[in-house]
């Protein structure tokens, strides 16, 4: 069965770094999109990037350009999100999303901005 | 501000149909598929509908979607209290070169 887990969040102050990890297992990871998808506590989901299957096309949501970086591991069957200069608007849950239309979510890991 | 609106609430009485508008514009429901999300309390969303693919396993047929123009729908026919949940709909936007979610809809039970 299709499994993705998330690893890597965690407390950080403004202005600091984190890199996002997912596992994917019960699939042929190489032959799929995938995407990190966030969500706030309290709010709705926002898309964050994309990244298909050889890692050469990506996508980053205006909030996440710039700051944030879309990667993939595809012998290790893994997705990375590195995300630098963190906001308190960062805070959210990131959930590991496979194919272009979100087929699969991880559980997700709790990023939390604040001093 | 999301570029797709939906209404914040819905609510229904067992047995009854509920419907879920999902407003965009030219560049996003208007040329993409639409895909709709279930997501229950504490829990990470679920694919509920792919566009007019079928539904994915596992999802009963008391849901249905539709398009036209800038808008789409989502309904719940025959509400059952597990249907309780948040529900989002989302579109690809070519002028954004992004992913757009509605707003989202609390689904109630009565």
């Amino acid at each position: 069965q299709v499994q993705l887990v998330e690893s890597g969040g965690g407390l950080v102050k403004p202005g600091g770094s984190l890199r996002l990890s997912c596992v994917a297992s019960g699939f042929t990871f190489s032959d799929y999109i995938m995407n990190w998808i966030r969500q706030a506590p309290g709010k709705g989901l926002e898309w964050v990037s994309y990244i298909g299957s050889s890692g050469t096309t990506i996508y980053y949501s205006d909030s996440a350009r710039g700051r944030f970086t879309i990667s993939r591991d595809n012998t290790g069957n893994s997705l990375y999100l590195q995300l630098n200069s963190l906001r308190d608007e960062d805070t959210a849950v990131y959930y590991c999303v496979r194919e272009g239309f979100f087929d699969y979510w991880g559980q997700g890991t709790l990023v939390t901005v604040s001093s | 501000q999301s570029v797709v609106t939906q209404p914040p609430s819905a609510s229904g009485t067992p047995g009854q149909r509920v419907t879920i508008s999902c407003s965009g514009s030219r560049s996003n429901i208007g040329g993409h598929t639409v895909n709709w999300y279930q997501q229950p309390p504490g829990t990470a969303p679920k694919l509920l509908i792919n566009g007019d693919n079928p539904r994915p396993s596992g999802v009963p047929d008391r849901f249905s979607a539709s398009k036209s123009g800038t808008s789409a729908s989502l309904a719940i026919s025959g509400l059952q209290s597990e249907d309780e949940a948040d529900y989002y709909c989302v579109a690809w936007d070519d002028r954004l070169n992004a992913f757009v979610f509605g707003t989202g809809t609390k689904v109630t039970v009565l």
